[in-house]
């Protein structure tokens, strides 16, 4: 069965510094992989994706992430963090057998202090 | 645009009552999900659907159920609501193929006492 370990429920940096958030994976198949981000009150909305193509993949907002087969992980990055960043982030993973359900992490919380 | 509503932003039920929660889509998407989200669990499936009057359990699915009469249309209802479903509800849809991606809703926040 696939999995997903978001590594730090909360994760703090200051305005202008690297975001780094962790994401490991566990799949039987080749995986797809999602970064969402969901904003106070909101639902979810995709900040980027990996579909076997480039493994470095960049998204919205200036974030980016690359795929790490020796190591199952998919971290996502942003060189220099904005007050507006502040946000709850999940990653998640598909492509295994059947419907192929998207399975998330359990989140991490990005506090952005000024 | 792509869009996903709720019928409900805020919700508050007693104990024992049944409530409905709709999703509507307007992409035209044949899979929806209804997940449920709690701290520090991230997001659980409930129940989805790959299709018009087809549906099928997720991981937490004791206590819903579901219906898909119309392609844009998917509703969860709570048969009879219990305080341990006070949860944020989020719907979600996407095209068959699964490498697409899930568009959600801005869910619907219930509190049941």
């Amino acid at each position: 069965a696939q999995s997903v370990t978001q590594l730090g429920s909360h994760v703090s940096v200051s305005e202008g510094a690297l975001v780094l958030l962790r994401c490991n994976y566990s799949s039987s198949v080749p995986p797809y992989l999602f970064w969402y981000v969901q904003y106070p009150n909101q639902g979810l909305q995709l900040l980027l994706k990996y579909t076997s193509a480039a493994t470095l993949v960049k998204g919205i907002n200036g974030f980016e992430a690359e795929f790490k087969k020796s190591e199952t992980s998919f971290h996502l990055t942003k060189p220099s963090a904005h007050m507006s960043d502040a946000a709850e982030y999940f990653c998640a993973v598909s492509g295994d057998t059947g419907f192929q359900k998207l399975v998330f992490g359990t989140g991490t919380r990005l506090l952005v202090s000024p | 645009d792509v869009k996903v509503t709720q019928s409900s932003r805020y919700l508050v039920k007693r104990t024992g009552e049944k409530v409905f929660l709709e999703c509507v889509q307007d992409m035209d998407h044949e899979n929806m999900f209804w997940y449920r989200q709690d701290p520090g669990l991230g997001l659980r499936l409930i129940y989805f659907s790959y299709d018009v009057k087809m549906k099928e359990k997720g991981d937490i699915p004791e206590g819903y159920s579901v219906s898909r009469e119309k392609k844009e249309r998917f509703s969860l209802i709570l048969e009879s609501a219990s305080t341990n479903q006070t949860s944020m509800y989020l719907c979600a849809s996407r095209n068959r193929n699964h490498q697409e991606t899930q568009y959600f809703g801005p869910g619907t926040r219930l509190l049941v006492l």
